[in-house]
């Protein structure tokens, strides 16, 4: 059964520094890997897409990268600001149950003035 | 549209009673799903369609929870018999095409309060 992990559960960094967030999974065999952001009471946001064949994808300051056979994804947020205050989560899409996104339960983020 | 829609985006409603979420696609996805996610957990799953029929409802925890998309586009969440436990966000999202590079969009969700 596929598992998806996130650690830290929270964070709170100083303005200016880059975030790192790991998401890890039990099951590599996965089509693709997606990150969300979740402002509070708000729907999901869709930041990033990686497909199973991909290392990693990079949208504004924001970078994926994925290492499959690991079972672990990390996105990177460059130069943070107070707006990037939100909690994230990775999603995979499994190979057994396509339609059947699995979740991690995410890391809520929190950048000081 | 140009998002997912759902509504209402709040409901209140007592145990016992019986509710309906609605969901409107983004205009042309053929995959629609449902998902439940309780305070400070990730998305749950529930049931996905594509076009009309229910792929996948392996999700849906009980008889009192249903699902339709009649025309392969809106779709209504039906939950009969409401328990306190049932009080939680109903996220919907949608996607189009069927492969790896298939991302998927989400409303914004409908927060279910059973008092």
């Amino acid at each position: 059964k596929q598992e998806v992990t996130q650690i830290p559960a929270a964070l709170s960094v100083p303005e200016g520094e880059n975030l790192v967030l790991n998401c890890s999974f039990t099951d590599s065999a996965i089509y693709n890997l997606q990150w969300f952001r979740q402002d509070p009471g708000k729907g999901l946001t869709s930041l990033l897409l990686i497909q199973s064949s991909q290392r990693e994808q990079t949208s504004g300051r924001l970078n994926a990268s994925l290492d499959k056979s690991s079972g672990r994804s990390t996105l990177y947020i460059a130069a943070s600001q107070p707006g990037d205050s939100a909690t994230y989560l990775c999603a995979v899409r499994p190979r057994d149950s396509w339609g059947k996104l699995q979740f991690g339960a995410g890391t809520q983020v929190v950048v000081t003035p | 549209g140009a998002g997912v829609s759902q509504t209402p985006s709040n409901k209140v409603t007592e145990k016992g009673k019986y509710v309906e979420l609605r969901c409107d696609p983004i205009s042309g996805h053929t995959a629609l799903y449902w998902y439940r996610q309780s305070l400070g957990q990730g998305p749950e799953f529930l049931i996905y369609f594509q076009g009309t029929g229910a792929a996948d409802d392996s999700g849906l925890p009980n008889d009192r929870f249903f699902a339709v998309r009649p025309e392969g586009s809106v779709s209504t969440l039906k939950i009969q018999r409401t328990e306190r436990g049932d009080s939680a966000v109903y996220l919907c999202a949608s996607s189009l095409g069927t492969g790896g590079n298939t991302e998927a969009f989400f409303g914004q969700g409908t927060r279910l309060t059973v008092v």
